[in-house]
């Protein structure tokens, strides 16, 4: 079983839906959650971070945290064409000496106009 | 803003070439990291570093090596290319625990 769980898609959706994106992992020691986006033939950038559990909202994005359940989501609200990316949840423990993450597969999200 | 560069974005390399690649960073990040990324495969951790001359291999070392003599720069060297070794490479520093990822250098070996 991989550390962590994240569904490939590809995910299709229209201009203006909620999106749901999603990560499971195993690793009770996880601490540090985030999300990167990717575009294509670029590099990863970071969307959101948050530390232990709970909610952060930024704009359009949402991410939430259950460390009960061990799972992790981003909602993109009123989504948008430049919202088609790849999406990666990452995540770490505390006190991991070099700061290694550890990333799930990627979603790849298409919104259609 | 955090600056992470990567020496080329598309190489094209044959078959027991030995090939390197450069990736600099300007803001003083101790840790550096080096990923391929292939699809349906995600993003593999090849080699990390923590600090000068510093190295650890990641999940996927086979085939690679690397070298960080100056903390702002850290390599990635194939010491004898081979064509499954084509594939995305990306380059990161680490600011607690917030990973800046370079372009990437699209590598296809013939």
């Amino acid at each position: 079983q991989k550390e962590v769980e994240q569904d490939p898609g590809p995910l299709s959706v229209p201009e203006g839906a909620i999106v749901s994106l999603n990560c499971t992992y195993s690793n009770s020691a996880f601490q540090y959650f985030m999300w990167y986006r990717q575009y294509s033939r670029k590099g990863p950038e970071l969307l959101m971070y948050t530390y232990s559990s709970g909610n952060k909202e930024d704009g359009r994005f949402t991410a939430q945290v259950d460390k009960s359940s061990k799972y992790i989501s981003l909602f993109i609200r009123d989504s948008q064409p430049s919202d088609s990316a790849t999406y990666l949840c990452a995540m770490a423990g505390a006190g991991t000496g070099a700061q290694k993450l550890v990333f799930g597969q990627g979603t790849r999200l298409t919104i259609n106009p | 803003d955090v600056k992470v560069t990567q020496s080329s974005r598309y190489l094209v390399k044959r078959t027991g070439e030995k090939v390197f690649l450069e990736c600099v960073q300007d803001m003083d990040h101790e840790n550096m990291f080096w990923y391929r990324q292939d699809p349906g495969l995600g993003l593999r951790l090849i080699y990390f570093s923590y600090d000068v001359k510093m190295k650890e291999k990641g999940d996927i070392p086979e085939g690679y090596s690397v070298s960080r003599e100056k903390k702002e720069r850290f390599s990635l060297i194939l010491e004898s290319a081979s064509t499954n070794q084509t594939s995305m490479y990306l380059c990161a520093s680490t600011l607690n625990y917030e990973q800046f990822f370079g372009p990437g250098t699209r590598l296809t070996v013939l």
